[in-house]
């Protein structure tokens, strides 16, 4: 069975301030999805990993994928408050169909 | 463009009662899910469909059906309900060949009581 666990759970942070979240996952894959979740609202797609050594950037989250070591991250700089929300890591268990399996989340609140 | 639409937004339903969420996508995926999320937890797989006829188990089905009859709708059907069934429920869709990200509807805050 894929568990994938992210870590902080929760992390509030000061505006300014950089900080990495960290997605560890229990099987082979080379595919990993990050996600953004606003409070009460459904889940928007972030970045898609492909391949080891994969980065991808987007304003100031950056994305990258180590597939040997079965770790994601998701590192924030300079957070503004406008990146609170909850961030999902989601990996892809190859097993013929693509069936995702989802972290428990993380949690950010970036205080002003 | 309306992407993955699902309906209805809210519900309460009693112990045992059924009902049907439905979700609607007009991107021609192949591939919808059907996610639930509990308070402060992640999304759990309850059904996945790679076409129109062809269905297959998540991590917790119990106490759900789904069909495909079409590429464009897939919905899930709750019979008995029961309180372990409070949930967020979540549509989603994917093309489901190799790199594609899925796409979620805006969800479903259902109440068993």
């Amino acid at each position: 069975e894929l568990k994938v666990e992210q870590n902080p759970l929760f992390l509030s942070m000061q505006e300014g301030k950089n900080y990495t979240i960290y997605c560890n996952y229990s099987t082979t894959s080379d595919r990993l999805y990050w996600y953004r979740q606003d409070p009460g609202k459904s889940l928007e797609s972030l970045f898609v990993l492909l391949s080891n050594g994969a980065v991808k950037q987007e304003g100031r989250l950056m994305a990258s994928l180590d597939t040997k070591a079965r770790l994601s991250t998701l590192h924030i700089t300079a957070a503004v408050h406008d990146l609170s929300a909850t961030y999902f890591c989601a990996v892809d268990m190859i097993e013929g169909y693509q069936k995702v399996t989802f972290g428990t989340g993380t949690k950010l609140q970036v205080i002003p | 463009n309306a992407g993955v639409t699902q309906t209805p937004k809210f519900r309460i339903l009693k112990i045992g009662q059924s009902m049907t969420l439905q979700c609607t996508q007009d991107m021609n995926h192949n591939y919808m899910y059907w996610y639930r999320q509990d308070p402060g937890m992640g999304l759990k797989l309850i059904y996945y469909s790679v076409g129109a006829g062809i269905t297959d188990k998540g991590e917790v089905p119990n106490g759900y059906n789904v069909s495909r009859s079409t590429t464009e709708d897939f919905p899930l059907r709750l019979e008995l309900a029961a309180p372990s069934q409070t949930s967020v429920y979540f549509c989603a869709s994917s093309y489901g060949e190799g790199d594609t990200e899925a796409f979620f509807g805006q969800g479903t805050r259902l109440t068993v009581v």
